[in-house]
């Protein structure tokens, strides 16, 4: 139990294109999920926190204009790269908590990578 | 926001040995949780093995067990009898009581045939 999913495992776009990630909990229903950036061989950074129903939280730094998190239902956020340049090229990964499995662990999706060209 | 530190960027281990890959933590909560991660080359992460910091026992998971060190603010996860299926990113992390969390920079480990 407690699989995420992300879709596209793979994108390739324009720059200046707007691009959408799909993060969805499979098999239990996510209160809580985030998004996370991660850089060749480096950790992951938290981007943003998002509650069902409500706003997410971003982290400092993060500019929420660019990086649009929706989590409109307890199985599905989504992360629109708006108007995406080179420099956003890189490995986005999610991850889920809440509901019927363990409140205090999160479980990830395999990630994204985006590269924009 | 707190910061979890791993000052081992790599590591690496004989088959079959023990290895301790090290993490401390900088925080002023008293409630809070501690993972182990890993991350393999596929990139998906995979917990190894999680501590309640309210419990004073040390977590273990088979052949994964932790050191933690509440007043130290230390975590370390040691590995037993080393297998080439261990090989991976190895990431400390801390769960605030407001369910955010922070990741370390990361353990690379090798094992060795």
């Amino acid at each position: 139990g407690a699989v995420v999913s992300q879709h596209p495992s793979r994108v390739i776009c324009k720059s200046g294109t707007s691009v959408k990630i799909e993060c969805r909990s499979l098999d239990f229903q996510a209160t809580t999920m985030f998004w996370y950036r991660q850089f060749p061989k480096k950790s992951l950074m938290l981007m943003a926190t998002s509650n069902e129903g409500s706003k997410a939280t971003y982290e400092q730094g993060v500019e929420k204009d660019k990086f649009l998190i929706n989590h409109a239902s307890l199985t599905l956020s989504t992360l629109t790269v708006t108007s995406a340049h080179p420099e956003d090229s890189s490995f986005y990964i999610c991850s889920a908590s809440g509901g019927g499995v363990s409140y205090n662990e999160q479980f990830f999706g395999p990630g994204t990578r985006l590269t924009v060209l | 926001a707190q910061t979890v530190t791993q000052s081992q960027p790599e590591m690496s281990v004989q088959e079959a040995e023990t290895v301790t890959l090290s993490c401390t933590y900088d925080t002023s909560e008293s409630d809070y949780y501690l993972f182990w991660y890993k991350q393999p080359p596929s990139r998906q992460m995979i917990l190894v093995i999680r501590q309640e910091a309210y419990k004073q026992q040390n977590a273990t998971e088979n052949r994964f067990s932790v050191n933690f060190q509440k007043a130290a603010k230390s975590f370390s996860l040691k590995i037993s009898d080393s297998q080439l299926g261990d090989a991976a990113m190895y990431f400390c992390a801390y769960r605030s009581a407001y369910g955010q969390f922070y990741f370390g920079t990361g353990t690379s480990l090798t094992v060795i045939p």
